[in-house]
């Protein structure tokens, strides 16, 4: 059964701290993706990564950035949190043109 | 700009009847969609999918609709189940090139039992 493990369902962090959200999955995807998801607004894309240490903007990058050292694992950095980044993060891996396989979700609150 | 537009923000239905869910995208060179279920607090599950090739396919009570010419897809639930309710998320992509899913804003959908 194919898998994408969001290291937290849940974080709270303090304005100005650094935070890393880690996703990790087993299927070889050569694609992972960052999204945050907002009402009213969907899913945007804050980043994504075709490749190992290859990594693309997405819509909305800013404050964020990110690392993929190994091919399944992709990690989404706040270089340092602000309340406007209080979101649900959504980390998705997919292979070639076929259906995105998505995280249960880390629900990021900054105050 | 939105490439992916899910006008109808929310969608009540009837235990038992059908649930049509629209999805319009701006970009021609969009060839794949895919129809993505959202419960709270959990990350969206894949549903169906459409290719460009294909105007119609179906999956057991789930049946997309694809009209190239007017860049409109839709989802058809039938028959709705309480448990259908969810968030669903329309995504558009291209098969050749860039491996981005662009989404919609999604349309929360309610089954009345």
């Amino acid at each position: 059964d194919v898998k994408v493990t969001q290291s937290s369902r849940y974080l709270v962090k303090r304005t100005g701290e650094k935070v890393f959200l880690e996703c990790v999955q087993d299927m070889d995807h050569e694609n992972m993706f960052w999204y945050r998801q907002d009402p009213g607004l969907g899913l945007r894309l804050i980043y994504f990564s075709y490749d190992v240490k290859m990594k693309e903007k997405g819509d909305i990058p800013e404050g964020y950035s990110v690392s993929r050292e190994k091919k399944e694992r992709f990690s989404l950095i706040l270089e340092s949190a602000s309340t406007n980044q209080t979101s649900m993060y959504l980390c998705a891996s997919r292979t070639g043109s076929t259906e995105a396989f998505f995280g249960q979700g880390t629900r990021l609150t900054v105050v | 700009d939105q490439q992916v537009k899910q006008n109808s923000p929310s969608l009540s239905v009837q235990e038992g009847r059908i649930s049509i869910l629209n999805c319009d995208y701006t970009n021609s060179m969009f060839d794949y969609f895919l129809w993505y279920k959202k419960y709270p607090a959990e990350g969206p599950t894949f549903l169906i999918s459409i290719s460009s090739i294909k105007d119609k396919n179906e999956d057991g009570r789930f049946t997309v609709f694809l009209n190239k010419s007017a860049k409109h897809l839709s989802l058809h639930i039938v028959p709705s189940q309480p448990g259908d309710s969810a968030v669903y998320f329309c995504a558009a992509s291209q098969q050749t090139g860039a491996n981005n899913l662009f989404f919609g804003t999604g349309t929360r959908l309610t089954v009345i039992p």
